[in-house]
C-alpha cells in the first residue's frame, strides 16, 4: 500500500501564477478529499468527491480555486492566479467511503506564494 | 451540524506521566468519532475510532480514548507518556449518512524528558 500521493512537496511561485497541485488516492478509496492547513485557520476542508464526483465544493475560498477528479487514481487542486493568502500545506486525503472508515492524508504539498 | 472542540491549545506532561487529550463534540444524530496524529512535516495518520460498542477503544501506540455518550466527550489517553508522543493531535466527528469529517483545531502534546 502506497498510500496517498502528493505532488510535488513544495511549491514557490509568484503572486499570479498558476499552480497545480496533484492527488493519487489509494486504490480502491472512492472518496477524496482536499485540505489546506494554516497556523491561522487549522484544518479546512476544501472539496470532496465520491466516486468522482464533487459532492460538496463549500469551502472553496473563490473561483480562483478549482479541483477535478478525471479518474479514480487522480485528483488536482488548480489555483489561478495564486496569491500570497493562498501561501499553505494542502493536503489530499482519501476513504473507502463509509462514514465509519478513517481518512487517510498524503504528506501535503506546501505551498508559498510570493 | 456536526461540530468539535478540542478546549486545549497546549498540553504538557513528563515523560512517564499519563496523559489526556480532550475532546467535546456536537452531533444531531449517532457520532463516529476519530483520533488522528500529525507530526512535523507529515500528513494526519489515523489512531483510532468510536463506532459503535465498548466505551473504551484502543489504538495504535498504546493510545486509548473514552467514549462518554452524556458528556459528549472523546477523550484521548494514553497510561505513560513518551518524548515521541510529542506531536499535533486532531478529534474529528462524523455523523451517521455524514460525506464528510470535522474536524478540531488541533491540540499540541509535549511531553518533556
Amino acid at each position: 500500500d502506497a498510500g496517498v500521493i502528493q505532488s510535488p512537496r513544495h511549491e514557490v511561485t509568484e503572486m499570479g501564477q498558476e499552480v497545480t497541485l496533484r492527488c493519487k488516492p489509494i486504490s480502491g478509496h472512492n472518496s477524496l478529499f482536499w485540505y489546506r492547513q494554516t497556523m491561522m485557520r487549522g484544518l479546512e476542508l476544501l472539496i470532496y468527491f465520491n466516486n468522482n464526483v464533487p459532492i460538496d465544493d463549500s469551502g472553496m475560498p473563490e473561483d480562483r480555486f478549482s479541483a477535478k477528479m478525471p479518474n479514480a487514481s487522480f485528483s488536482t487542486l488548480k489555483i489561478q492566479p495564486s496569491e500570497p493568502r493562498d501561501s499553505a500545506v494542502y493536503f489530499c486525503a482519501s476513504s473507502a467511503g463509509t462514514e465509519i472508515l478513517a481518512l487517510h492524508f498524503g504528506n501535503g504539498t506546501r505551498l508559498t506564494v510570493t | 451540524a456536526q461540530s468539535v472542540a478540542q478546549p486545549e491549545d497546549q498540553v504538557n506532561v513528563a515523560e512517564g506521566n499519563p496523559l489526556t487529550v480532550k475532546c467535546t463534540y456536537s452531533v444531531s444524530g449517532n457520532p463516529y468519532l476519530f483520533w488522528y496524529v500529525q507530526y512535523p512535516n507529515r500528513g494526519l495518520q489515523f489512531l483510532l475510532k468510536y463506532i459503535t460498542g465498548d466505551n473504551l477503544v484502543k489504538g495504535s501506540y498504546g493510545f486509548e480514548a473514552e467514549f462518554n455518550k452524556s458528556q459528549t466527550s472523546f477523550h484521548l489517553k494514553k497510561p505513560s507518556a513518551l518524548v515521541s508522543d510529542s506531536a499535533l493531535y486532531f478529534c474529528a466527528v462524523r455523523e451517521t449518512n455524514a460525506g464528510k469529517s470535522t474536524f478540531g483545531d488541533g491540540t499540541t502534546l509535549t511531553v518533556k524528558p
